[in-house]
């Protein structure tokens, strides 16, 4: 059983569209991070959210860490083929786990 | 030295025989973990080292082993290799220690880990 639950697992779509995907647990985390991570690669962190109800805006990426510290929310506007990847939230205690990830093609 | 470097990038090993994969940090971060990440899957937390010490453990089984130095590189050794064992396994470090939450973790591209 994964500490952390993704969805969708699997989102496809067209170059333009908006998206959001979702990081859920039953577990109070002091902080969760967000990676993408492209094949043969290992992740790389794309944001850190410490704070209940925290929002950060990166370009066109916007992350909300829920109130009560359990969940989590990655919005992409205007999706671009780039942003094509597996996007995996980790939620951190003491030490850090993985969801399974949602993997992201955006088509041109 | 920046970034995180493992080695080596892929290994090819027989059922039963010992692995150890081998991962060097950036200076100054005192906190490393490693991963199993099968293919499909997010990464599953092995286990983390906090200054030469183990800091927490994931759920595996003993035959998976790590070590830590003091000049920031680790190791992870894991004994009786299993097909199951076939993964890509992640090491990823970090600056801040354990309880300090505001610190993102840097990782390798990992070893693609092959038991035949």
């Amino acid at each position: 059983t994964q500490l952390l639950e993704q969805s969708p697992q699997f989102l496809s779509i067209q170059e333009g569209e908006n998206l959001t995907v979702y990081c859920n647990s039953s577990s109070v985390f002091s902080s969760l991070q967000w990676y993408r991570q492209e094949p043969g690669e290992g992740p790389v962190l794309l944001v850190t959210v410490v704070t209940g109800g925290e929002v950060k805006k990166l370009k066109r990426l916007t992350f909300q860490f829920g109130d009560a510290r359990k969940d989590s929310s990655l919005h992409i506007t205007a999706a671009q083929t780039g942003d094509t990847g597996l996007y995996l939230c980790a939620g951190k205690n003491n030490d850090m786990r993985f969801g399974a990830g949602t993997r992201l093609t955006v088509k041109p | 030295e920046t970034g995180v470097t493992q080695s080596p990038t892929h290994l090819i090993k027989t059922r039963g025989q010992q692995v150890t994969l081998r991962c060097s940090s950036q200076s100054g971060h005192n906190t490393v973990s490693w991963y199993q990440q099968a293919l499909g899957q997010g990464p599953q937390f092995i286990f983390q080292y906090y200054r030469e010490e183990e800091n927490g453990r994931g759920n595996f089984p003993p035959r998976f082993s790590g070590l830590q130095f003091p000049n920031y590189s680790s190791e992870l050794n894991v004994n009786a290799l299993e097909l199951d064992d076939s993964a890509l396994y992640l090491c990823a470090s970090s600056e801040g220690g354990p309880s300090i939450q505001n610190y993102g973790y840097t990782f390798g591209s990992g070893t693609r880990l092959t038991v035949v």
